[in-house]
């Protein structure tokens, strides 16, 4: 196991409301990522993290914030939640070798979140 | 933009049969191509990858070439398993490895 915890595995919140969902790493990995994963669109880059404070958008970040506070967690907000919202999401780290990144992502076990 | 394309879905195999799943890529450049697997329930995992031309991946009996000419990294298992029934994710990496874009995915069943 790569050491990532997703919390919480399931959620239904209503429309409107503000959700976070928590990934925490035990592996200090730099790089962290937050997919969505919708039926027909496979994965999708939400944000990244490359260091504590240190985040960038990816190619779905509109309605979605991130926050590194700690190594070890990266934090995706979703101030007021929307239908378009609901989707498994998922949490990974990037495999380093050497010092480098080696392109092999260790994914969390997701997050369903269904918002009604 | 960089982009991947994967066949649809579902593959629908018996048990010992030959499986492709294709896989076409749209970059700029030198990518890294990679295939990802995910059971029921859980995460991606990494199945196997290449990082340049003519390369060719393996594990678990699946293999995969990079062919640059045809910018394709076909995944091919010669004899499929019921416990290979999983969704089976295309993806490169362009950016130094720390960003990667995902094809749609492949669903491959397999009937015993």
């Amino acid at each position: 196991d790569a050491g990532i915890t997703q919390s919480p595995r399931h959620k239904v919140t209503e429309t409107g409301t503000p959700v976070t969902l928590r990934c925490h790493q035990t592996e200090n990995h730099r790089y962290m990522y937050w997919y969505r994963q919708d039926p027909g669109h496979g994965l999708r880059l939400i944000h990244y993290s490359y260091g504590v404070k240190d985040t960038d958008k990816g190619e779905v970040s509109d309605g979605y914030s991130v926050s590194r506070s700690k190594t070890e967690d990266f934090l995706l907000t979703l101030e007021s939640a929307t239908s378009s919202q609901t989707s498994v999401y998922f949490c990974a780290i990037s495999a380093r070798t050497g010092g480098r990144e080696t392109g092999e992502l260790f994914f969390g076990e997701g997050s369903r979140l269904t918002v009604l | 933009g960089d982009s991947v394309t994967q066949m649809e879905g579902p593959v629908t195999l018996s048990e010992e049969a030959f499986l492709t799943i294709n896989c076409t890529y749209t970059a700029t450049g030198y990518p890294s191509l990679f295939w990802y697997v995910q059971y029921p329930g859980e995460g991606l995992q990494l199945l196997l990858k290449a990082t340049k031309a003519d390369d060719k991946g393996s594990n678990k009996g699946f293999e995969a070439t990079y062919r640059k000419e045809t910018t394709s990294f076909h995944l091919e298992k010669g004899s499929v398993q019921v416990s290979d029934s999983a969704v089976y994710f295309c993806a490169l990496s362009n950016t130094g490895f720390q960003k990667l874009v995902f094809g749609t995915g492949t669903r491959l069943l397999v009937s015993p």
